[in-house]
């Protein structure tokens, strides 16, 4: 059957360091690979897309990759801050228009 | 401003009534969505619609009806077949070409709850 897994529902991390996300996926062909930020009681807000040809993307403090043969997607936040506690959902391009998103996951970053 | 507006944020169904969540958007977006948000669930496509009187069923459409008369508007109702209705509803759109095609931009929700 086909899924998308996101590493675990929480991670806690404290100021400064490296948050890595994790999205996996089975029995899809993505072309394309999105994560979102959502923040409680809030729609879902872009951050960053990949394409199945590419092995990375940056963006400020930001970085994702997509490994189409281990079919998984990281998704880093450098120095990170509070202010980047949220859940962060991985959604995959499946057909022109249609993603499949995964369930998120929760980043609390503590001072 | 340039976005997407749901409304109402919160609403409340009894038992048997049809509800509509409303979402407007003013970005000159083709396609719009609904998905239905569940706890510990990913985002499910309700409806879709990739252009002005015409949609399509998501997965799990059973209960819900939509239109699209206007390329602004996407109405969504809920009608007494959805059984359980209680969940986060979002509405969003996107571009139907160009780089930013399959980006799709948000409202802030409707969370629907029953009486």
């Amino acid at each position: 059957s086909q899924k998308i897994e996101q590493n675990s529902e929480a991670l806690n991390i404290q100021e400064g360091k490296t948050a890595t996300l994790t999205c996996n996926y089975t029995n899809y062909s993505p072309a394309y690979l999105q994560w979102y930020r959502q923040d409680p009681g809030r729609g879902p807000v872009f951050l960053l897309l990949i394409r199945e040809n590419e092995k990375e993307k940056r963006k400020e403090r930001l970085k994702v990759t997509f490994d189409t043969t281990l079919k998984q997607s990281l998704f880093h936040i450098t120095a990170s801050q509070p202010a980047d506690s949220a859940t962060y959902l991985c959604a995959l391009g499946v057909n022109n228009n249609d993603m499949r998103f995964g369930a998120g996951t929760r980043l609390t970053v503590k001072p | 401003d340039g976005g997407i507006t749901q409304s109402p944020k919160y609403l409340f169904r009894k038992e048997g009534q049809n509800v509509t969540l409303s979402c407007e958007q003013n970005l000159n977006h083709d396609a719009m969505y609904w998905y239905r948000q569940d706890p510990g669930q990913g985002l499910r496509l309700i409806y879709y619609s990739q252009i002005v009187n015409d949609f399509q069923k998501g997965d799990i459409a059973e209960g819900y009806s939509v239109s699209r008369e206007k390329k602004e508007s996407f109405p969504l109702t809920v009608t007494s077949a959805q059984k359980n209705p209680t969940a986060f509803y979002l509405c969003a759109s996107s571009q139907t070409g160009g780089r930013a095609k399959n980006i799709q931009y948000f409202g802030a929700g409707t969370r629907l709850s029953v009486l």
